[in-house]
């Protein structure tokens, strides 16, 4: 099965760095993938890792350590509206299924 | 293109009673889904499909049927509806390729009320 764990609420200033962090166990797997989603709205996909290293897209960069079973999102120049909740979801080897954690509400203060 | 479509978007329903969410999408993706997402637990995967005639269950089946008799079509069936079943219900698609990913769309999601 899937364990997946990320913070469930931060907070964060106006122009500063926030990192998300999300640790999974799993039977197998195949990439790691952070979603961003608004309030009241469906999900929409930021990022994806399949090999260890940095993947930096913009503002947003996302980090995997397979062998430590952690990544991270990394968000630069925080803006008002990257106040959202940030899904952190394993693929399993299989590759037929996306499992997701609980997600990290981020508020960002002015 | 419409992307993932969704109906209805908001519904309100009696214990004991049935209903289909909808789920269409226009990108000829193989691959179908149905997730739900309760506070504080994330989005759980209920049942997907790899192509039509081919179902399979996810993480929470129980009390869901679905069916995929067209490539864009993905209906999720409630046959009694229970407190337990009030969530957001969304549906996602994505290119189906075994053992890669290819980007997962969602739709704009079902918000369901069993009283």
């Amino acid at each position: 099965g899937q364990n997946i764990d990320q913070p469930t609420e931060m907070t964060a200033t106006e122009g500063a760095i926030v990192q998300i962090n999300c640790t999974y166990q799993t039977s197998g797997f195949n990439g790691l993938f952070w979603y961003q989603q608004h309030a009241g709205e469906a999900p929409t996909f930021l990022s994806y890792n399949v090999l260890d290293g940095l993947e930096e897209k913009g503002r947003f960069s996302s980090f995997l350590s397979r062998s430590k079973g952690y990544s991270y999102l990394l968000l630069k120049e925080l803006q008002m509206k990257d106040s959202a909740s940030y899904l952190c979801a394993v693929f399993n080897n299989a590759g037929n299924m996306l499992t997701f954690g609980g997600g990290t509400r981020l508020m960002v203060k002015p | 293109n419409a992307g993932v479509t969704q109906t209805p978007k908001f519904q309100v329903l009696k214990t004991g009673q049935s209903m289909t969410l909808q789920c269409a999408q226009d990108m000829n993706h193989e691959y179908m889904s149905w997730y739900r997402q309760d506070p504080g637990m994330g989005l759980r995967l209920i049942h997907y499909s790899v192509g039509a005639g081919i179902t399979d269950q996810g993480e929470v089946p129980n009390g869901y049927n679905v069916s995929r008799s067209t490539t864009e079509d993905f209906p999720l069936r409630l046959l009694s509806a229970a407190p337990s079943q009030t969530s957001v219900y969304f549906c996602a698609s994505r290119m189906y390729v075994l053992g890669s990913y290819n980007e997962q769309f969602f739709g704009p999601g079902t918000r369901l009320t069993v009283l």
